[in-house]
């Protein structure tokens, strides 16, 4: 049981470029998440789907897209890469009555 | 606008003592408050929850207290572990459809000394 994967572990991006963070579960989740952390500081909410075909924006959406096709998968697109979304990336996904979010491993993204 | 606070960014313990890691929260509508344990280079783990209507949790050697009155909430692990040294996240949501929403704090460093 794989839990929450998340493609690719780190990239480093020039200003300007575009690229697809990936995202899968295989817990059959309906929520599903994604954060960003930026040093010394708490997880902010980009993007949020409650289920396949649903999504909708957290705290910080600028500059990010996200599709939700199938229940298994959120990919988080980012358009045009500037300095300030150098980050480290979490996807998360929880189930209908537990409050408790899993989270994958995190990519390291670094625009320069 | 922190709907989630963490004011102390850093924690020292010897190991085998009591650790207490604070939290504040401003939004009397979060349903649910859980503690999230972060090593570097990982994603977040959930170690325990409470819900709005409790207050207080016990898993093994992690207990949460909820004071909602006072809109705070403690997480006190006894004993204290070396394993346990970590960024603790602080999070609240609220419940059904789009309220299910973790709203974190900015973490706690706790560092349990041998």
């Amino acid at each position: 049981n794989a839990g929450v994967t998340q493609t690719p572990k780190f990239r480093i991006l020039k200003i300007g470029q575009s690229m697809t963070l990936q995202c899968a579960q295989d817990m059959n989740h309906n929520y599903m998440y994604w954060y960003r952390q930026d040093p010394g500081m708490g997880l902010k909410l980009i993007y949020y789907s409650v289920g396949a075909g649903i999504t909708d924006k957290g705290e910080v959406p600028n500059g990010y897209n996200v599709s939700r096709s199938t229940t298994e998968d959120f990919p988080l697109r980012l358009e045009l890469a500037a300095p300030s979304q150098t980050s480290v990336y979490f996807c998360a996904s929880k189930t209908t009555g537990f409050p408790e979010a899993f989270f994958g491993q995190g990519t390291r993204l670094t625009v320069v | 606008d922190q709907q989630v606070k963490q004011n102390s960014p850093s924690l020292s313990v010897q190991e085998g003592r009591i650790s207490i890691l604070n939290c504040d929260y401003t939004n009397s509508m979060f349903d649910y408050f859980l503690w999230y344990k972060k090593y570097p280079a990982e994603g977040p783990t959930f170690l325990i929850s409470i819900s709005s209507i409790k207050d207080k949790n016990e898993d093994g050697r992690f207990t949460v207290f909820l004071n909602k009155s006072a809109k705070h909430l403690s997480l006190h692990i006894v004993p204290s572990q070396p394993g346990d040294s970590a960024v603790y996240f602080c999070a609240a949501s609220g419940s059904g459809g789009s309220n299910y929403k973790l709203t974190f704090g900015k973490g706690t460093l706790l560092t349990v000394n041998p």
